[in-house]
């Protein structure tokens, strides 16, 4: 079954440090990984998407990275600002096949940036 | 890019009630879904919803109790029929652009049934 694994759960920063999300998946056979940010009470907002072919990619202060051959990926946030605050969701699709569809969600973390 | 609007934003119902979602996205589109999000959880696939078709559902899920319309490429519904204290969630809809890309979402609807 595929799944996808965060860490951890939730975490509070003060604002300006630099902090890194770690998500851990087995998803096969592998297309994408992508990773959204979560306001609370907003939909998923896209932050990154890698293949599989892709190790590292920068959104602003937003870094992912991907190594699929253990299957993880972590997301850096560097010099973090309080609009940092919310959930963030690794997300990992699969290739099944032509017509198939298959996102695999992870449970987020919680990110809290304190003043 | 895809802008969704999605709506209501949200809503407070008495059990055994029915409420519908609407979910309007600004270009046509071949692909959208609707998740649900319970609190603390992450993301679950309700269904696809098929323009001219039935909606493909999810394990778990049905149509008489998630009852969805696709009338064109740009408009889908999603019913949460005879609701109780458990259907309390976030409902997201989706769009996917054709070619792997990147998922789209609305900002959701928060139902409290009550």
């Amino acid at each position: 079954k595929n799944q996808v694994e965060q860490s951890p759960q939730s975490l509070i920063i003060l604002e300006g440090k630099n902090c890194t999300l770690q998500c851990n998946y087995t998803v096969s056979p592998f297309s994408n990984l992508r990773w959204y940010k979560q306001d609370t009470g907003r939909g998923p907002v896209s932050l990154t998407i890698m293949t599989f072919s892709e190790n590292t990619k920068s959104n602003g202060r937003y870094t992912a990275t991907l190594d699929a051959d253990t299957k993880q990926s972590s997301l850096h946030i560097t010099a973090s600002q309080l609009s940092d605050s919310a959930s963030y969701i690794c997300v990992v699709r699969d290739s099944s096949g032509a017509g198939s569809y298959q996102l695999t969600f992870g449970k987020g973390t919680k990110l809290s940036v304190i003043p | 890019s895809a802008v969704i609007s999605q709506k209501p934003s949200r809503d407070i119902c008495q059990r055994g009630t029915s409420l519908t979602i609407q979910c309007q996205v600004d270009s046509q589109v071949t692909m959208m879904f609707w998740y649900r999000q319970q609190p603390g959880q992450s993301l679950t696939l309700i269904a696809t919803a098929n323009q001219g078709s039935e909606a493909t559902y999810e394990s778990g899920f049905v149509i008489d109790k998630f009852p969805i319309s696709r009338p064109n490429l740009t408009f889908s519904t999603l019913t949460v029929s005879n609701m109780s204290p458990e259907d309390s969630s976030i409902y997201l809809c989706s769009v996917e652009r054709p070619m792997n890309t990147e998922a789209f979402f609305g900002q959701g609807t928060r139902l409290t049934v009550v």
